[in-house]
Order: C-alpha cells, then structure tokens, then sequence
C-alpha cells in the first residue's frame, strides 16, 4: 500500500498523559499537512511542512502540541498533558507542492482522552 | 458567519435516487471548489475539483459552481448503496488554506 499511513490508529489515554502520533506520508510528497476533526465537523488545519521546515501552525495549536519532521520524511504529533477537548480524529495528509490542492489523507488517528 | 456551510443531514434517498449535496461559502478569494468523500472510520479521499463557475462531470457525479451566487453543488445520479458516505465539500484560497465544510451525512437506501 503507497498511500499514507498512520499509527496508532487508536489511542486511549488518561487526561493529563502524553501521547504521540506518527504519519508517513507517499513518499515522493513533500508537503505534509496534520488536520483535526471531531465529532459531525470536518477537518480543521493545525499545521504543515514542506520537507522538514515546519511552514504554518494554526491558533488551534496549542503550546502542548508539537509536530515534527525530521529529514522531511515521516511526521509526528505529539500531545502533552492531554485534556479532555483533545479528544478527536487526527488526520494526516499528504500531496506534491505544484498540486498542493489535492491532498492525500491518511486513516487518521483516533484519540479519545479519559 | 462561517467561512462554509454546509448542511449536516443525514440525508437518506433510495436506491437509484439523484443526490444533490451542496455547500455556501462567504469568502471570494476561493479559487478551487472540492468534493471530499469520506467513509465510516476512514480519511477524505478527493472525489472531484472545479477551478471556475460551471459544471464538472465524472461518471455518475456532477460537480457544479456558481461563484456569483458563492454555492457548489454536487449531483449523484443513479444512486448505489456504496454511495453511503460522509460528503465534505472544500475550498482552497490563493495562499492555499482549505477550508473544509462540516460534511453531509449521506445514506443510499438498497
């Protein structure tokens, strides 16, 4: 399968817990996009590189959040001290820079904060 | 006033029906116009784009624009079962920002 993949799929944590999330995207993209979406919304940006220069992060982006793409290949999210509200589906996508419009979506990451 | 709206649903139709989905957006800057599809438990996949006001056609889907009345539609003709999703309609700016609607919930009736 080339398409892009996530893991964990699910994560169950205790509030207050970190949690990290990794993202490989199609391999010759190189932008890559974390999104959020919750419950009836649709995706909402939080952040994206271009290789592994971290270019735009979204005010939805708190300080407890970090994302990072080291060599411009794989990405992680990382969560600390997580809340109740950070319970959602993170998805991450991918696409070429000249397509930028068409963006390749992972399955996402489900995290549910307890 | 949000940027796009979209209704929620769920809109159920049976079998064969002819879907019409669509989408209202406030901001005139956006350039393309797009269809997501999203299944239970999955990531969007894009189903369709428009860069202008018109009418797109693939397959059994439709996409259409009207940029001075700021509304997109998108048309399913003939129906399947497998239609059965969540449709997420998306607009990308000059700075490249996607917005993306709440999504309709979508089922096909067998």
């Amino acid at each position: 399968d080339t398409g892009v993949s996530q893991d964990p799929r699910h994560k169950i944590t205790k509030r207050g817990q970190n949690v990290t999330f990794r993202c490989d995207p199609i391999s010759e993209h190189n932008r890559l996009y974390w999104y959020r979406q919750t419950l009836g919304q649709g995706p909402e940006f939080l952040t994206y590189f271009q290789n592994e220069a971290q270019l735009e992060k979204s005010r939805l982006l708190s300080d407890r959040f970090s994302a990072e793409r080291p060599k411009g290949s794989f990405s992680t999210l990382e969560i600390q001290r997580t809340e109740q509200g950070d319970s959602a589906m993170y998805l991450c996508a991918s696409s070429l820079a000249q397509g930028a419009f068409n963006r390749f979506f992972g399955p996402g990451t489900r995290l549910t904060v307890l | 006033q949000k940027e796009v709206e979209q209704d929620p649903g769920p809109l159920s139709v049976p079998e064969g029906a002819i879907v019409s989905l669509n989408c209202t957006y406030s901001n005139s800057a956006f350039q393309y116009f797009m269809w997501y599809r999203q299944y239970s438990r999955k990531g969007p996949e894009l189903l369709m784009y428009t860069y202008s006001s018109g009418n797109k056609e693939d397959g059994r889907f439709t996409a259409q624009v009207d940029k001075s009345s700021k509304y997109i539609s998108l048309f399913i003709r003939d129906s399947q079962p497998s239609d059965s999703a969540t449709y997420l309609c998306a607009m990308r700016s000059s700075d490249d920002k996607i917005i993306f609607g709440k999504g309709t919930r979508l089922h096909i009736l067998p």
